[in-house]
């Protein structure tokens, strides 16, 4: 069956530092892709997504690719602030499907 | 426009009750999904409803149940509550299947004593 993979986190980074949330699939077809956060106490923001190879999302700073050849999705910020502080999840959804499939989030921290 | 709503907010219960739990989808959107997220992991699809019908279904058992109304508004029932059922519960609506995504509702914390 479908399944999303995300590396464990926590991520712990400081301030103005680099961040990478490394994602993979697996799934027949083409699906689409998103990566989604989660305030502490709060629902799922959409953060990006991307519905083709090659696409590439963007919000906020954040940017991710979809990398058919890899099956992958990883999520890049170029320099973190505090408020950036979150748990992260990476979901796919089939094309002509219902539901999303997520991985198991990687929450990251950020520290002044 | 109001977003994704969800009620109660927080909800205490015990083993064997059971539970309604409610949903009003964005405006604009028909489609309502449940998933539901235990601590520390990702969410899981429980079921989408669509025209007042249960369009599919995840891994979830027969205690777990639902409704849509003709305002698209949503409910979910859990019935025998175990302390596993102990969750986030989220609702998410949209408009058909977008490849958009889904916009989620804040959740019902719900804790099975």
């Amino acid at each position: 069956g479908d399944s999303v993979t995300q590396m464990e986190g926590p991520v712990t980074l400081s301030e103005e530092a680099f961040l990478t949330i490394n994602c993979t699939y697996t799934a027949t077809g083409y699906p689409s892709l998103f990566w989604y956060v989660q305030y502490p106490g709060e629902g799922l923001q959409l953060l990006l997504k991307a519905t083709k190879a090659d696409d590439k999302g963007s919000n906020k700073g954040f940017e991710a690719t979809y990398r058919k050849e890899t099956t992958s999705f990883h999520l890049e910020k170029g320099s973190v602030q505090v408020s950036d502080s979150a748990v992260y999840f990476c979901a796919l959804l089939k094309a002509a499907g219902n539901k999303l499939t997520f991985g198991g989030g990687t929450r990251v921290l950020v520290k002044p | 426009d109001a977003g994704v709503t969800q009620s109660p907010t927080h909800l205490i219960k015990t083993r064997g009750q059971q539970v309604t739990l409610r949903c009003s989808p964005k405006s604009g959107h028909d489609t309502v999904s449940w998933y539901q997220q235990a601590l520390g992991q990702g969410p899981q699809f429980i079921f989408q409803y669509y025209e007042e019908e249960e369009r599919q279904r995840g891994n979830f058992p027969d205690r777990f149940s639902g409704h849509q109304f003709p305002n698209y508004s949503s409910e979910l029932n859990v019935n025998a509550l175990l302390l596993g059922d102990s969750a986030l519960y989220l609702c998410a609506s949209s408009l058909g299947q977008p490849s958009d995504g889904y916009t989620f509702g804040s959740g019902t914390r719900l804790t099975v004593v």
